[in-house]
């Protein structure tokens, strides 16, 4: 079964930084494009940040230059290094395996609160 | 960026009706569209991907249409477990983006 599952969310002061986490399971990780999306409470879902199998980067204009998206496909494993943090930023973060450029599955997600 | 109008935001309605949302783009994507389900308190599940290819597992009352910049996910006979918010996604170029969502909740 395929399976991801998110860690690292948690409250962090404007300004702040947090590493986001996501461990795959039931598939070949080093072979999917991977993404993070994320969700205001009670809002729409906002595109985040992807990464290819091959290392390239993606990211939405409102993150670009503040997180920073990797992987270490030896522990299959998926990363989000947020820094500069803002109120803004507080959602549900999702990672999402690419299927295509649409993701299939999502993980449970992890909430950050950017707040002081 | 590509923007995607999804509407209506809401719609109401019963078991067994037949339930449409539509989404436009606001420049040609193709058949570059997919559409989530999501219930509250979990993560969006994948029902339609390339405008009409049904996601494994998922029922086939859901049905999806359209090409270039209008787009269509119908529900054909509305079942209680189809009560959710529904979103598209253009997935023709980044950044990926989402319609706003579709409330379809019971009459």
């Amino acid at each position: 079964e395929v399976q991801l599952v998110e860690s690292g969310g948690g409250l962090v002061q404007p300004g702040g930084s947090l590493r986001l986490s996501c461990a795959a399971s039931g598939f070949i990780f080093s072979r999917n494009d991977m993404h993070w999306v994320r969700q205001v409470t009670g809002k729409g879902l906002e595109w985040v940040s992807g990464i290819g199998a091959a290392g390239d980067t993606y990211y939405a204009d409102s993150v670009k230059g503040r997180f920073t998206i990797s992987r270490e496909n030896a522990k299959n494993s998926l990363y989000l290094q947020m820094s500069s943090l803002r109120a803004g930023d507080t959602a549900v973060y999702y990672c999402a395996r690419s299927w295509g450029k649409e993701f299939d599955p999502w993980g449970q997600g992890t909430l950050v609160t950017v707040s002081s | 960026d590509i923007q995607m109008t999804q509407s209506p935001s809401s719609v109401s309605a019963s078991a067994g009706d037949r339930v449409t949302i539509t989404c436009r783009a606001s420049q040609h994507i193709s058949s570059w569209i997919a559409w989530y389900q999501q219930k509250p308190g979990k993560a969006p599940k994948l029902l339609i991907y390339a405008a009409s290819s049904l996601q494994s597992g998922v029922p086939s009352r859901f049905s999806g249409s359209g090409f270039g910049t209008d787009f269509t996910l119908t529900i054909s006979s509305l079942q209680p477990e189809d009560f959710a918010t529904y979103y598209c996604q253009q997935a023709n170029s980044f950044p990926l983006t989402f319609g706003g969502g579709t409330k379809v909740e019971s009459k």
